[in-house]
């Protein structure tokens, strides 16, 4: 049992550069999650699906998109990186919309020099 | 504007004793409330939750305290283990059918052998 699988796990971007980050998970759960975590500042959500076909903005969603591609996939995207975005992201999917136990996966460092 | 505060970056405790980690919130709204362990290159682990009504949840060495009135909670462990020695957060679930988490900044228990 997999879990939540985020992909990669190591990346290193000049400023400007773009990628996505990659999330899936196999446990029939509808709500997906973008966090970052950055230091003494906890994880403060990016984006979130609550449902497949649905996204909406977290706290912090400014220089970044998403896309819920199918009930197990919600990438996150950076368009033009930017040192700022230079933080640990953590994807997460939830069985229920009541905030129940999130199920982590084991994030991506990302560096944007 | 924090909504769920750890006053505490850190704290250190000998192994065998009462481990207390608190956590203080402002949104009188939220309707659950959650502790997270996370180890180093691992993502957060859900670890134990509390309904706004109840005012204590037990599960083994690890209770947690609601006090609706201070807008505080805090996770007891006893007796703490060196295992037990992780970035612990706290997090409150925002009523709707999102499932969205906000989170503290996390504080550091170290459990001393």
């Amino acid at each position: 049992n997999a879990g939540v699988t985020q992909t990669p796990k190591f990346q290193v971007l000049k400023t400007g550069q773009s990628m996505t980050l990659q999330c899936a998970q196999d446990m029939n759960h509808n709500s997906m999650y973008w966090y970052r975590q950055d230091p003494g500042m906890g994880l403060r959500l990016i984006y979130y699906s609550a449902s497949e076909g649905t996204t909406d903005k977290g706290e912090v969603p400014n220089g970044y998109n998403v896309s819920r591609l199918n009930k197990r996939e919600f990438s996150l995207r950076l368009e033009s990186a930017a040192p700022s975005q230079t933080s640990v992201y953590f994807c997460a999917s939830s069985e229920e919309g009541l905030g129940y136990g999130y199920t982590f996966g084991s994030g991506t460092r990302l560096t944007v020099v | 504007d924090q909504q769920v505060k750890q006053n505490s970056p850190s704290l250190s405790v000998q192994e065998g004793r009462i481990s207390i980690l608190n956590c203080d919130y402002t949104n009188s709204m939220f309707d659950y409330f959650l502790w997270y362990k996370k180890y180093p290159a691992e993502g957060p682990t859900f670890l134990i939750s509390i309904s706004s009504i109840k005012d204590k949840n037990e599960d083994g060495r690890f209770t947690v305290f609601l006090n609706k009135s201070a807008k505080h909670l805090s996770l007891h462990i006893v007796p703490s283990q060196p295992g037990d020695s992780a970035v612990y957060f706290c997090a409150a679930s925002v009523p709707s059918n999102t499932g969205k988490l906000i989170f503290g900044q996390g504080t550091t228990l170290q459990v001393k052998p």
